[in-house]
């Protein structure tokens, strides 16, 4: 079972600023499988990027997906109020598929 | 637009059963792999089980091998998961989600006596 790491745990930041947000796979994923999901409380997730670059329909472009083999990144430009929420990765590539711990993105 | 909605969720007692579906729609459901995931109340996801296109290969997390099974019925664009033996431990928020389109918004199933 391929594990996931993602740090940090939660990143203090204020509107405007750059987030970057990582995960660290146990083994390589395979094709680079790689999904990134995006949860607010009492909702459900939402996809931003799969195949560890491609962005999902209608996320915007201040959301951007890198990395490969093991290590991965999800950045987001610059914040919008509506950023902060807890965000996931997911590998696909390996059965079972396993997703990260999440990473708390909270108003500085 | 994709929509992924899901139904067939409620209580259930101990060694209950339940089936969940999800109905389809904004995409060509018959050429996707499609997932069943799960969240604990106040936990993170867990992936639950998958199938193929065509039905023909089924993959579930250790912790439901057995008591689950995932189906789908690709001329009406549904995914199916049948639960059996339920346990507390299911208790969880029920998601079917594809990984190039996205979730729906989930069906809560209740373990409980």
């Amino acid at each position: 079972e391929i594990v996931l790491t993602q740090s940090p745990g939660t990143i203090s930041l204020s509107p405007g600023e750059r987030a970057t947000l990582s995960c660290r796979a146990s083994q390589r994923v395979f094709s680079n499988f790689l999904a990134w999901h995006q949860q607010k409380p009492g909702q459900a997730p939402r996809l931003l990027i799969y195949g560890a670059s491609s962005r999902a329909t209608g996320v915007p472009d201040r959301f951007s997906g890198s990395g490969s083999g093991t290590d991965f990144t999800l950045t987001i430009s610059r914040l919008e109020p509506e950023d902060f929420a807890v965000y996931y990765c997911q590998q696909y590539g390996n059965s079972p598929l396993t997703f990260g711990g999440g990473t708390k993105v909270e108003i500085k | 637009e994709v929509h992924l909605v899901e139904s067939g969720g409620g209580l259930v007692q101990p060694g209950g059963s339940l089936r969940l579906s999800c109905a389809a729609s904004g995409f060509t459901f018959g050429s996707s792999w499609m997932n069943w995931v799960r969240q604990a109340p106040g936990k993170g996801l867990e992936w639950v089980a998958n199938i193929n296109q065509d039905g023909s290969e089924t993959k579930y997390v250790d912790s439901v091998k057995g008591r689950f099974t995932v189906s789908r019925d690709n001329a009406r664009n549904s995914l199916y998961l049948q639960m059996s033996s339920l346990r507390a431990e299911d208790t969880a928020v029920y998601y079917c989600a594809n990984t190039a389109f996205g979730w729906g918004q989930g069906t809560l199933v209740t373990v409980s006596s």
